[in-house]
């Protein structure tokens, strides 16, 4: 089991918006602004899409967005077009000694 | 732009020890604020954080593998590596080094990402 949680599924339609939600604690996304997004396809290695909540590189389109409240994070991705199909990972720092924590992955389907 | 690569064997016996290089291209290993990090994914799985070597040497493991992991850097090669002891099927995976960003306190974010080595643990 993950530490960080997310939904194993969403899906939408080409156009369309959707948000991955990524929950954990206070002792880490709901207590530090060091959440970031990753989103990985298929055989390839994960690629970094939002960092510290809602900054994006300036490598990724500006469809990706991040947000938190509490002790939840959370990604959207606007106008859905079909190469955002893919798996996408949140992950936090935390003040435990594991210092790092990843969420299970969720997988974005684009019908 | 600063690239990594993994190298090392693909098949490593069960109770023997796993060790991986990882080569950093563009950028030297001991500039700027960063870490370099381990993180794998077994076939289907999610990602798990092994450890890191922060640019002055600090080092920092995930607790889970106990005192198996080994994480060194060779800044003359601009290399850094993983040793795994003790492998079993259950470190299967698919390995990945990563810049990471942050400081010696803090884990950031991880960019960029090497290809990653698929290492199975078979006899």
């Amino acid at each position: 089991q993950s530490a960080l949680t997310q939904p194993a599924s969403v899906s939408g339609s080409p156009g369309q918006s959707i948000t991955i939600s990524c929950t954990g604690t206070s002792s880490d996304v709901g207590g530090y602004n060091y959440v970031s997004w990753y989103q990985q396809h298929p055989g390839k290695a994960p690629k970094l899409m939002i960092y510290e909540v809602s900054n994006r590189p300036s490598r990724v389109s500006n469809r990706f967005s991040g947000s938190k409240s509490g002790n939840t994070a959370s990604l959207t991705i606007s106008g859905l077009q079909a190469e955002d199909e893919a798996d996408y990972y949140c992950s936090s720092y935390t003040s435990t000694n594991t210092l790092v924590l990843f969420g299970g992955g969720t997988k974005l389907t684009v019908l | 732009q600063v690239q990594l690569q993994e190298s090392g064997p693909g098949l490593v016996k069960p109770s023997q020890t796993l060790s991986l290089t990882c080569t950093v291209s563009g950028g030297s290993i001991s500039s700027g604020s960063y870490s370099w990090t381990w993180i794998r994914q077994p076939a289907g799985k999610g990602l798990e954080w092994l450890g890191r070597i922060y640019t002055t040497g600090s080092i920092n493991y995930n607790p889970s593998l106990k005192s198996r992991v080994t994480i060194s850097v060779d800044a003359s090669k601009n290399q850094f590596s993983l040793k795994l002891t003790s492998v079993t099927a259950a470190d299967t995976a698919v390995y990945y080094c990563v810049r990471a960003g942050g400081n010696i306190v803090v884990l950031n974010w991880f960019d960029p990402w090497g290809q990653g080595i698929l290492v199975t643990v078979s006899s």
